[in-house]
Order: C-alpha cells, then structure tokens, then sequence
C-alpha cells in the first residue's frame, strides 16, 4: 500500500513568511508524529498526534510552530514568522495505534521529508 | 530529554567485511528500542523494535542485540555491501509518546 507521503519536498522561504507542511500517513495509522533534523544535528521530536486526543506538543521549539491533523488524517505543520534557524528536514512518520497507550512502542513510518530553507 | 548515544559517529569499512556499531540508553523505565536505516535522499527505514532484555532479531545480513539492564544494543552487519552504506539510528521512548533518536552511525561501504 501507499507509505507517508509529504509535501512540498523542498521549500524555499525568506526570513519572516510563513509555510505549510503536510503529511499524509499510512491509511489506518491512527499515530502521527512531526519531527525535524537540523544540519549536523539528531532527529528532534516535535509533536504526536493519536486519534481524538489532545496532541502532545512538548517538542514544539517555540509558539511560532503549529500543527493539525483534519479528519484523524492530514497533517499540516504551520511553521509563522521563518527563521533562519527553522531551516532543516522536516520528517512526518505515522504507526499503528500503540498498544499500552504510549506512542513509542510501535514501528513508526517515516515520509521523505521536507526540506525547508530560510533565507 | 533521553540521552539516546551512539558511537561511532561514522565508520568506513571495505566491502565484505563485517562491522557493528553502538546504541547506548538510560537503564532506568526502559520501554524499547528501535532501529532505523537513513539512506541519502530516502525516509528512514525501520529495521527493528525490541522489547525484551537479551532479545536478538535478525534481518538478512543485519542483525541486533539488547542489553536493557546495562542500557545498550549492538547492531552487526555481516559481509557488508556497497548498499548498505546509510545512516543508522537509534531511539528509545520514553514511556510517552516520543522517540528519543540519536545522532546516528554514518557507514560507507568502500567497493
């Protein structure tokens, strides 16, 4: 079947606009997950969505990022007022729902990234 | 925050020869550790989820191993080939709803 899809694949952006990420999960994976990686830098958790539930955004880096999953299935991630240091990869990934309730204990699949520049 | 580790930061190796590389992790409220393959312009692939202490899995030449009370897993790649040369990572939950990744061992494969 379809694996996650994301868009745009690069984005381009001067200091100070705002962009839109989206994602697609995995039809039936009721787990989504953003995450980004800066150059030289791990991957960086930024918020996990699970059905109906009031997302987690405890990796949110600052009030200028955002997200929303429509309909338990299309994210977007709403990055306000770019920075130069917002420019990374930005990784969506989605999992079936987790057993204990916990999001990390199942395998989660990742989309091809965006990769966002600001300049 | 976890402090997920993992060493060495890269590694070149001649093709055929076998390799591994390190996942170090806190002990303490262990919930499980995954494995992914990060191969240039491509998603993160996972390669295994392990659970339990002294679990091993194999995955054709890769295979993996899990030390949970002493906080580290050990992922071997027998007879390596030019396509295995990727990024491998580590992570680990919580126990809430984050993977926590390390920055990865870089391998190349030299033909």
């Amino acid at each position: 079947g379809a694996g996650v899809s994301q868009s745009p694949s690069n984005k381009v952006t001067e200091k100070g606009k705002d962009v839109e990420l989206r994602c697609d999960p995995i039809s039936g994976h009721t787990a989504l997950y953003w995450y980004r990686q800066s150059l030289g830098q791990g991957l960086e958790f930024l918020i996990y969505f699970q059905g109906n539930s009031a997302p987690d955004k405890s990796g949110l880096p600052s009030d200028r990022f955002s997200a929303e999953r429509t309909g338990g299935s299309v994210s977007t991630l709403t990055i306000q007022r770019t920075q130069q240091e917002d420019s990374a990869v930005y990784l969506c990934a989605s999992s079936r729902a987790p057993r204990s309730g916990a999001g990390g204990g199942e395998t989660q699949y990742f989309g091809p990234g965006t990769r966002l520049l600001v300049l | 925050i976890l402090n997920v580790e993992q060493s060495p930061q890269s590694l070149h190796v001649q093709e055929g020869d076998s390799t591994n590389f390190t996942c170090s992790f806190p002990s303490s409220n262990f919930y499980a550790l995954h494995w992914y393959r990060w191969e240039t312009a491509k998603s993160p692939e996972a390669l295994f989820v392990m659970t339990l202490n002294g679990d091993e899995k194999k995955k054709g030449r890769i295979s993996a191993t899990l030390n949970t009370k002493e906080g580290y897993s050990y992922l071997y790649i027998k007879g390596s080939q030019p396509e295995d040369s990727a990024t491998y990572l580590c992570a680990s939950p919580t126990g809430a709803n984050n993977l926590f990744f390390g920055t990865g061992t870089r391998l190349t494969v030299i033909p």
